[in-house]
């Protein structure tokens, strides 16, 4: 099992449909991350969970709805997003708050 | 403005050739990490600084961080093609790492 798993590494979907990302840490971590990667722009924090509870949402909009069920688990839920929405949706890691952070493959996701 | 400015944006070189990009900051931060990622992939932890003026080396790759821990920098010795991605400067201040634009390198057998 690789560190940080993903799924699904694509995703394209219209403007109305509901969708869900899902990521998965084997590496024993307290905390998750979300983070955004448009083109030609710095990574964006989305929202970060310690110990299951949400310690930071980094003025997201409601279309995107983060959930951890448990410090192994990460999801973001999307509901009526736009186009410029499309993106590389990256899942991290970490322990302990060091800056260390251990990333996933990323999800791409395309809106039409 | 952008807490973390990454310079060159784009470096395209010959194999065999040596490079440095730079990680620049206004900010004092309390580490600094450095990422490499290739296409299609997400980013891959390569080092952590922490001491100010710090060096540290990684085969080939040698990461230095500034005396004020405001700045680092990353050389890359005889580069080859399997360097090629994007490099990656990430700045922790409190417990949220923030990012640089990234410097996209191409190195050309």
């Amino acid at each position: 099992e690789t560190g940080v798993t993903q799924t699904p590494r694509h995703l394209v979907m219209g403007m109305t449909n509901k969708k869900s990302l899902k990521c998965e840490q084997h590496l024993g971590h307290n905390a998750m991350y979300w983070y955004k990667q448009s083109a030609k722009k710095p990574l964006e924090l989305m929202f970060v969970y310690s110990l299951e509870e949400r310690v930071e949402n980094n003025s997201v909009p409601s279309r995107f709805s983060p959930e951890c069920p448990n410090s192994s688990h990460l999801f973001l839920h999307l509901h009526t997003l736009q186009p410029e929405d499309s993106a590389l949706y990256l899942c991290a890691s970490s322990q302990d708050f060091t800056g260390e952070l251990f990333f996933g493959e990323g999800s791409r996701l395309t809106v039409l | 403005t952008q807490l973390l400015e990454q310079s060159p944006q784009f470096l395209s070189i010959q194999e065999g050739e040596n490079l440095t990009v730079y990680c620049n900051s206004s900010s004092v931060f309390s580490s600094l990490q450095w990422y490499r990622q290739e296409p299609g992939e997400g980013p891959v932890l390569l080092v952590t600084v922490v001491t100010g003026g710090e060096v540290k080396k990684l085969k080939r790759l040698t990461f230095q961080f500034g005396d004020a821990r405001k700045d680092s920098s990353l050389h890359i010795t005889a580069a080859q093609p399997g360097d090629t991605g994007l490099y990656l400067c990430a700045g922790a201040k409190s417990y949220i790492p923030t990012f640089g634009r990234g410097t996209s390198l191409i190195v050309h057998p």
